[in-house]
């Protein structure tokens, strides 16, 4: 079985620039959940997708974007770059049957570094 | 809205020595579910255990135990005989029974191990 990978694993941007990072469920999941974490803060929820729809945002800017792929897998968007938003790029994937998805299981993120 | 409070910044301790993090939530919902989450060095997090709101049963699983209490809203952890390879940030979190399940965490507790 494998597990959540995530790419890259780096990666450096200076401000304005645009950042797509990548997340590939795993096997059997359907739900993927991404999370920002910065230096030593707990993660924070920006979105979540199932059946390649958002379902359920946190508080983040509307610069912040996603898709997901009929393969379970998804991107995160990251427009307009601010330097706050350095920070490691946490996905989770998870199951969702029916009501309510299982717990879910991470990746191991993506470090954004903004110039 | 839902917050956790893990107080404890960081700890330290000897090996072999058991050591008990805390962790205090607040929710309005009457159903919801309770996580403990260990992200080592590596950056990726790793499930450790989900506690269901009704089920205020404490469990052991080798030398981790958990216990929850919904009276005074806390869901504390303890590793027994600690070991160096115990070292990590340790995050509890919380999210709702229903909807999206998104993950609210503490800002998380630095264990250190001594040999």
């Amino acid at each position: 079985e494998t597990g959540v990978t995530q790419s890259p694993t780096h990666l450096i941007k200076t401000r304005g620039q645009q950042v797509t990072l990548r997340c590939s469920s795993q096997s059997g999941h359907n739900t993927v959940s991404w999370y920002q974490q910065a230096l030593g803060q707990g993660p924070q929820f920006i979105f979540q997708y199932y059946r390649e729809e958002e379902n359920g945002r946190g508080n983040f800017p509307p610069r912040f974007s996603g898709l997901q792929f009929p393969n379970y897998s998804s991107e995160l968007n990251v427009n307009a770059l601010e330097l706050d938003d350095s920070a490691l790029y946490l996905c989770a994937s998870s199951s969702r049957t029916s009501g309510r998805a299982d717990e879910q299981f991470f990746g191991p993120g993506t470090r954004l570094t903004v110039l | 809205a839902q917050k956790v409070t893990q107080a404890q910044t960081e700890i330290s301790v000897v090996e072999k020595e058991d050591v008990t993090l805390d962790c205090v939530y607040e929710t309005r919902d009457t159903t919801y579910y309770l996580f403990w989450y260990k992200q080592p060095p590596s950056g990726e997090l790793v499930f450790l255990i989900r506690r269901n709101s009704f089920d205020e049963q404490n469990e052991i699983s080798g030398r981790y135990s958990w216990n929850f209490q919904k009276s005074t809203s806390s869901f504390n952890f303890t590793i027994t005989a600690s070991q160096v390879v115990d070292s990590a940030v340790y995050f509890c979190a919380l999210s709702e029974a229903w909807g999206n399940e998104k993950l609210t965490f503490g800002t998380g507790t630095r264990l250190t191990i001594i040999p």
